[in-house]
Formats: C-alpha cells, sequence, structure tokens
C-alpha cells in the first residue's frame, strides 16, 4: 500500500504570508494527487486534483505541483478564511489521504 | 443538484455489525462511483471502500475482511455494512461521488460503545 506522509502537521502563518504544504509519498504516483481542505464540522472540499488543476471556485491564491513522490500544495497569501486542516489523497493506487496539516493565523 | 446523505444508527455495541445508507440524488449511480471515507474524532481521513458505477466493489486492504458495500440503483441508495466493530471504529463516517471527491455527505457520526 502507499503510504502518505504529510509535513508539517501544524503550521502557523500570518495574514497575506505564502505558505507551503508538503505530501510525500512512499512510491511515485504519477501525479494522481488531490488537495482537500477541511474547516472545522465541514466535509473535506476538493480544492486541486491530478497535482495542479484547480477545482472550480477555488481562489487562485491556491496552487498545486510536484512529479513522482514530492508534491506541495501553495497559498500565496494567506487569507484569515484559509483556517483549516489541509489533506492530500493520492488515487495512484487505490486510495490514500495523507494525515494532515492543521493551518492557523498567528 | 448533486446530493449524498448518510444515514444510519448513531450508537452501535461493541462486536456488533455497522449498517449505512448513503441515499443519493442528482446523479445516477450507474454513472458514477460512490465511496465511504471515515474520520475518527480529531483525526485524519480513511478511505474505506467504493461501489463503481458497473456495480463491482473494492475496499481498503485493512478493513477488507469486515466490510462489505452493496447498492440498489432502483432507489439511489449504497450500503455499508462493517461487523465487529470495536471503540476504535468511533468515527464520522462520509459517503462521496468519485472519481474525484467533489460531493460529500454531511457524515454521520458512529459511535461504538456498550
Amino acid at each position: 500500500d502507499i503510504q502518505m506522509t504529510q509535513s508539517p502537521s501544524f503550521l502557523s502563518a500570518s495574514v497575506g504570508e505564502r505558505v507551503t504544504l508538503s505530501c510525500k509519498a512512499s512510491q511515485n504516483i504519477n501525479k494522481y494527487l488531490d488537495w482537500y481542505q477541511q474547516k472545522l464540522g465541514e466535509a473535506p472540499k476538493l480544492l486541486i486534483y491530478n497535482t495542479n488543476n484547480l477545482h472550480t471556485g477555488i481562489p487562485s491564491r491556491f496552487s498545486g505541483s510536484g512529479s513522482g513522490t514530492d508534491y506541495t500544495l501553495t497559498i500565496s497569501s494567506l487569507q484569515p478564511e484559509d483556517v483549516a486542516t489541509y489533506f492530500c489523497l493520492q488515487r495512484n493506487s487505490w486510495l490514500t489521504f495523507g494525515s494532515g496539516t492543521k493551518l492557523e493565523i498567528k | 443538484e448533486v446530493q449524498l446523505k448518510e444515514s444510519g444508527p448513531g450508537l452501535v455495541q461493541p462486536s456488533q455489525t455497522l449498517s449505512l445508507t448513503c441515499t443519493v440524488s442528482g446523479f445516477s449511480l450507474t454513472d458514477y462511483s460512490v465511496h465511504w471515507v471515515r474520520q475518527p474524532p480529531g483525526k485524519g481521513l480513511e478511505w474505506m471502500g467504493v461501489m463503481w458505477s458497473g456495480g463491482s466493489t473494492a475496499y481498503n486492504s485493512a478493513l477488507k475482511s469486515r466490510l462489505s458495500i452493496s447498492r440498489d440503483t432502483s432507489k439511489s441508495q449504497v450500503f455499508l455494512k462493517m461487523n465487529s466493530l470495536q471503540t476504535e471504529d468511533t468515527a464520522i463516517y462520509y459517503c462521496t461521488r468519485g472519481p474525484l471527491f467533489a460531493y460529500w455527505g454531511q457524515g454521520t457520526l458512529v459511535t461504538v460503545s456498550s
């Protein structure tokens, strides 16, 4: 089974700051990597699919990149409404979620 | 409008069987897959399994021996059954539409306790 390791597990950043979250797979996942945002008490929300495709309605400050085993989610200018936990999901071989990065405002 | 809604008992006794229903609208089960994902309180997400549009299923290897997913296309419902429940199965259980999880149910909290 493919394992997904997210880092950091917790991140505190200032409004307007550029933020980068990482997700590392235990083997090549061929860019089948999605990012989800989950706010407290809500279901996850799809942000980015297949590494770098922005889902409909998602603000352009969110972007994704990566290949092979290493992937990143970048928020270009952190906003207060971005406080949430972010999960990555690999769909190359069955499905595995990362353990999440909890993002807060400093 | 695409909608999914989970339903089932909020409390299950240890060693018993969990039965959940995901009722969908706005799409056909013969066109899209439906997946089950769970989340223990305060923890991460775990993919459980899938009902493919063609009617076949696949399961997380860690749950395969305890899990069964079925459907009734005439009622637009997908069913999850998991036996031998333990306290660590306490979680919010979600159904979500594949292949991209853009649509989710609101989730249903299942507590395993005597």
